[in-house]
């Protein structure tokens, strides 16, 4: 069964620096997607980051970028010049390509000290 | 466009109470998820639909049922509310594998149930 951890419950970050969540995970496939959703005080799970499993390069978003290591199954989030807006919480998650379900992370609460 | 809307935003419940959650979604998606979210748990899939008519179970089904009667809406129902079900009720949508795209889950804001 594929399994998703997050080893950081909680991550603190000055504002403008830059800050890395971890996640780790575990599958038996060779083809599969990676994402980063971020969940505000709003609650509304909004996708940071996606990464497919097939590509080398890591995937950036502005801000956001990806450690993807597949062969160490590690697949990092790093958050450069951090910003108040980014405290939240953040979600590693899993999804099989021939299937849609989804496996979250326990998740990485994220404070932005000003 | 609004994407994936919840219907309602909170909901106080007793013991054995029965309601219907509903989630909407306008992007035309084959795909319907019922997500709940836990302290310290991450997001844990109650069911799921992959097509109008069609409906499974995913980690967490029991005590819930769904209905997918028109490809827009995906309703999750609770028929005895226990205080167990106090939660955060997600619901997401998403384009199927089928149709070429292997699409990323959008997801709704979100449902507040406390049971008491």
């Amino acid at each position: 069964a594929q399994t998703v951890t997050q080893s950081q419950p909680e991550m603190s970050v000055q504002e403008a620096e830059t800050v890395t969540l971890s996640c780790t995970y575990d599958t038996s496939e060779s083809d599969y997607y990676l994402f980063w959703y971020k969940q505000p005080p709003s609650r509304q799970m909004i996708l940071v980051i996606r990464q497919e499993a097939y590509k080398q390069q890591n995937a950036t978003e502005n801000r956001f970028s990806v450690n993807f290591q597949k062969a160490a199954k590690s697949f990092s989030l790093k958050i450069s010049d951090s910003q108040l807006g980014d405290a939240a919480m953040y979600f590693c998650a899993y999804r099989k390509t021939s299937y849609d379900k989804v496996i979250f992370g326990p998740g990485t609460s994220l404070s932005v000290i000003p | 466009n609004a994407g994936v809307t919840q219907t309602p935003k909170f909901r106080v419940l007793k013991t054995g109470q029965s309601m219907t959650l509903l989630c909407a979604q306008d992007m035309n998606h084959e795909y319907m998820y019922w997500y709940r979210q836990d302290p310290g748990m991450g997001l844990r899939l109650i069911h799921y639909s992959v097509g109008e008519g069609t409906t499974a179970k995913g980690e967490v089904p029991d005590g819930y049922n769904v209905s997918r009667l028109k490809k827009q809406n995906f309703l999750l129902g609770l028929e005895s509310a226990a205080p167990s079900q106090t939660s955060v009720y997600f619901c997401a949508s998403s384009y199927s594998v089928r149709e070429g795209r292997q699409e990323t889950q959008y997801f709704g804001p979100g449902t507040r149930l406390l049971v008491l």
